[in-house]
């Protein structure tokens, strides 16, 4: 079957740094995705991955090794409003379809 | 932002009715997308249409039927609710099938009584 497997929830200081993990076994890959959802609000994009490697997105960096079925997402910085849920999603096929993680809720304290 | 407005917001229905939930787009795209969000499960998706009258399903289809009958609008059906199809229901437009994100409206609420 499919999985994509994150954290649930993570807490972080305002100015850290942290870092999502994510895993994933699908029947197919053409890319993984990350998205940011706001309490309420809709998902918005926030990096892609379709090469292994280091994608750079100001304070957002997303990294994928496709041999090891992995991705993560590293947040620098951390700012109060940074506080949401950080979705994984893998691109199974040529048809725009996503697999989704449940999400991890990222928490920012003072 | 990109344009997609999703109707109504939020609903309240008992079970056994049809309900109708619009998806309507201004961005021209090819691709919409009908995803339930419920927690533990993240986004699953429910239908997807590649373009007027062309629809398939997608891992939760189950009671739900699609219509896409003008690129800018695509309606979902749940043709007699059940109390297991309360969610919040996301609708998402994409220009191409791959190589690129998708854009999500601002998500419909339905409670089945």
């Amino acid at each position: 079957g499919q999985n994509i497997d994150q954290p649930t929830e993570m807490t972080a200081t305002e100015g850290a740094i942290v870092q999502i993990n994510c895993t994933y076994q699908t029947s197919g890959f053409n890319g993984l995705f990350w998205y940011q959802q706001h309490a309420g609000e809709a998902p918005t994009f926030l990096s892609y991955n379709v090469l292994d490697g280091l994608e750079e997105k100001g304070r957002f960096s997303s990294f994928l090794s496709r041999s090891k079925g992995y991705s993560y997402l590293l947040l620098k910085e951390l700012q109060m409003k940074d506080s949401a849920s950080y979705l994984c999603a893998v691109l199974t096929d040529s048809w725009g379809k996503f697999q989704f993680g449940a999400g991890t809720q990222v928490v920012v304290t003072p | 932002d990109a344009g997609i407005t999703q109707s109504p917001r939020h609903k309240v229905t008992e079970t056994g009715t049809p309900v109708t939930l619009r998806c309507h787009q201004t961005e021209n795209h090819r691709y919409m997308y009908w995803y339930r969000q419920d927690p533990g499960h993240g986004l699953r998706l429910i239908h997807y249409s590649y373009g007027v009258k062309d629809t398939d399903k997608g891992e939760v289809s189950d009671g739900y039927s699609v219509s896409r009958s003008k690129t800018e609008d695509f309606l979902l059906t749940l043709e007699s609710a059940t109390s297991s199809q309360t969610s919040v229901y996301f609708c998402a437009i994409s220009e191409l099938a791959g190589d690129t994100e998708a854009f999500f409206g601002q998500g419909t609420r339905l409670t089945v009584v």
